[in-house]
């Protein structure tokens, strides 16, 4: 079965300072894609990053940069110099490569307050 | 371009009542998803539609719920019937189609409140 499971519920930190949201999956194929994507207070999933499993190389853009492990099946988010825009809920996800369909599987969420 | 767009944004319902939620994908996507996000919670997938079949419906809680998307276009998902527990924000999404494993793009979902 596959699962995602981000253990933070929410965190709070102050601007300006680093954070890093977990993010623990499980699953069986060996082909398979990680997501995260943010949501706002407006609601809307936004797409921030798309993996597949045979690419471990990590990844930055602009203050965003994720680590992903096999070894520990891990897809870690971390956010440098946090601002108060990135309060939100952010959602990792799993899907299967192939066959027929491309449900994601989200974790819980991890809810971040950037404090000012 | 424009972005996947839900109608309408909020319903509120009675118990036992029919609704219909409507999405628009983005212009050109053939693949079309709904989830269900209760509070608190991630996203559930629901369905899926690759152009006007449902390539996937194993999502579908039961048989209340049921979704079409006639012309591979607009999709409308519908309940039936509507109970208390059906309350949640319903999100469509949508991708290319081009196969494999695509990046879905979410409109700003619906949010079903039954009383």
């Amino acid at each position: 079965a596959q699962k995602v499971t981000q253990a933070q519920t929410e965190i709070s930190v102050v601007e300006k300072e680093d954070v890093t949201l977990d993010c623990v999956y499980e699953t069986r194929d060996t082909t398979y894609y990680l997501f995260w994507y943010k949501q706002p207070p407006s609601g809307e999933l936004v797409f921030l990053i798309r993996r597949n499993s045979f690419d471990e190389q990590n990844e930055i853009s602009g203050r965003y940069s994720w680590n992903f492990q096999k070894s520990t099946s891990s897809f870690n988010f971390t956010i440098t110099a946090s601002q108060v825009v990135d309060s939100a809920v952010y959602f990792c996800a799993l899907s299967a490569y192939g066959g027929a369909t491309n449900k994601l599987i989200f974790g819980t969420g991890t809810l971040l307050a950037v404090q000012p | 371009g424009a972005g996947v767009s839900q109608t309408p944004s909020n319903k509120v319902t009675e118990k036992g009542k029919y609704v219909e939620l409507r999405c628009d994908p983005i212009s050109g996507h053939t693949a079309l998803y709904w989830y269900r996000q209760s509070l608190g919670q991630g996203p559930e997938f629901l369905i899926y539609f690759q152009g006007t079949g449902a390539a996937d419906d194993s999502g579908l809680p039961n048989d209340r719920f049921f979704a079409v998307r006639p012309e591979g276009s607009v999709s409308t998902l519908k309940i039936q019937r509507t109970e208390r527990g059906d309350s949640a924000v319903y999100l469509c999404a949508s991708s290319l189609g081009m196969g494999g494993t695509e990046t879905q793009y979410f409109g700003p979902g619906t949010r079903l409140l039954v009383l």
